[in-house]
């Protein structure tokens, strides 16, 4: 079965550019997350949604962050405009239903340089 | 927002040797779930093992085990016959996806 696909993998931008991130869960997979991962910070949830439906926003950092969820297969978390301490990987990952006790599976994650 | 401490930033191991990682927490919930996560060089995510906080059995797989307090809020990992191939960064996770410990660096000793 595949796992949770992200893209791009790596990307490397300009300070202001807009940059878009992409994930598709695991087909059948009702939640999804969107992680940052940076060494200061460590691994931070961003947001997730339940049944497309974005539940927990809270740990978005600023307004140029936004996260879509248009249907159950495919997700997107843009940051615009995008600035140098936005650097980090950022990873998708799905879990079959909501709730704490679930198993979350991680794609690959998205390396992103802003410069 | 809930802490979650993992005081051993490094740990190192001699290949075949068991070592424990640890990891503190703070919850005011009873009923809840804990992970550890093993992140290798190529940086995904990997489920290594899950413990409900309900149950008092301790939780293994294979060569990966836990060593739970309930009361103490204490959640460790204890990795027996180390391999190469356990070398990664290992993060404990007290609630499921909603918050991860800083992480502890493993490296394995040939």
């Amino acid at each position: 079965d595949a796992g949770v696909i992200q893209s791009p993998r790596h990307e490397v931008t300009e300070m202001g550019q807009e940059v878009t991130l992409r994930c598709k869960p695991i087909s059948g997979h009702n939640s999804l997350f969107w992680y940052r991962q940076t060494m200061m910070r460590g691994l931070e949830l961003l947001i997730y949604f339940n049944n497309n439906v974005p539940i927990d926003d809270s740990g978005m950092p600023e307004d140029r962050f936004s996260a879509k969820m248009p249907n159950a297969s495919f997700s997107t978390l843009k940051i615009q405009p995008s600035e140098p301490r936005d650097s980090a990987v950022y990873f998708c990952a799905s879990s079959l239903r909501q709730g704490a006790g679930n198993t979350i599976y991680f794609g690959e994650g998205s390396w992103l340089t802003v410069v | 927002a809930q802490t979650v401490t993992q005081s051993q930033p490094e740990m190192s191991v001699q290949e075949a040797e068991t070592v424990t990682l640890s990891c503190t927490y703070d919850t005011s919930e009873s009923d809840y779930y804990l992970f550890w996560y093993k992140q290798p060089p190529s940086r995904q995510m990997i489920l290594v093992i899950r413990q409900e906080a309900y149950k008092q059995q301790n939780a293994t797989e294979n060569r990966f085990s836990v060593n739970f307090q309930k009361a103490a809020k204490s959640f460790s990992l204890k990795i027996s016959d180390s391999q190469l191939g356990d070398a990664a960064m290992y993060f404990c996770a007290p609630k499921g996806q909603f918050y991860f410990g800083t992480g502890t660096s493993l490296t394995v000793i040939p």
